[in-house]
């Protein structure tokens, strides 16, 4: 797995776009990269991943450097609830969910 | 669609008693994960099954722990002897296929406090 790196916290306002960075500088030609994330005394959920390309779905975006170094996920208008811990993480192709998922950000939404 | 269900959720025992965790996959899930996470830190893998298969332990500590996922019932996480170092959420996940990433559901999980 390549190892990922994140900002322990960040803050968003309520209503902004909420943009979480990820470092993956190790990330080989065949690794996703996946986006979960933890809301306070619940399991991880999944969000959004991607290969090369830029992904949306209804809850995320998710834009991937060229170089496939970096990644950052979008929420588009922030909510409160998605004050949440959010893991990036980047397992081996043809593994299964055998991962450590880091301490991941600790986005806090503010009203 | 009832989702992974773990239980119980909180669970208290004294050191040196057995903790018994409990894990209902998603209907037609036959892959199930168990992770632990101890305060203030992320999840970490523990074991992998499917029916009836140990696919891999390389996460769970040789003593102590063991896991199973019978052809009926839900998967069982069994700590013997626990320690207070025990104490810590223990999740359980579900997928499809082996590489379900984006199919995978987690379940609330089960507080395991060691007193």
């Amino acid at each position: 797995d390549a190892k990922t790196t994140q900002p322990p916290s960040m803050d968003c306002a309520e209503g902004r776009a909420a943009n979480l960075p990820c470092n993956h500088s190790t990330i080989s030609g065949n690794e996703y990269v996946y986006w979960y994330r933890q809301i306070h005394s619940q399991g991880p959920q999944y969000i959004i991943h991607g290969l090369k390309n830029n992904e949306t779905n209804e809850m995320a975006s998710l834009i991937i450097t060229e170089d496939r170094k970096s990644s950052t996920l979008i929420l588009p208008h922030a909510t409160l609830r998605d004050t949440a811990v959010y893991y990036c993480i980047a397992p081996n192709s043809g593994g299964y969910q055998k991962v450590t998922f880091g301490t991941g950000t600790k986005l806090q939404v503010i009203p | 669609n009832a989702g992974v269900m773990q239980n119980p959720r909180h669970l208290v025992r004294r050191r040196g008693q057995e903790a018994r965790l409990r894990c209902s996959p998603v209907k037609g899930h036959s892959h199930v994960y168990w992770y632990r996470q101890l305060p203030e830190e992320g999840l970490k893998f523990m074991v992998y099954l499917q029916k009836e298969n140990i696919i891999d332990e390389s996460g769970m500590p040789k003593e102590r722990f063991s896991a199973e996922f019978p052809k009926e019932g839900p998967s069982i996480l069994r700590i013997q002897q626990v320690v207070r170092g025990d104490s810590a959420a223990y999740f359980c996940a579900s997928s499809p296929t082996r590489e379900g990433w984006d199919e995978q559901f987690f379940g609330p999980g089960t507080r395991l406090t060691v007193l």
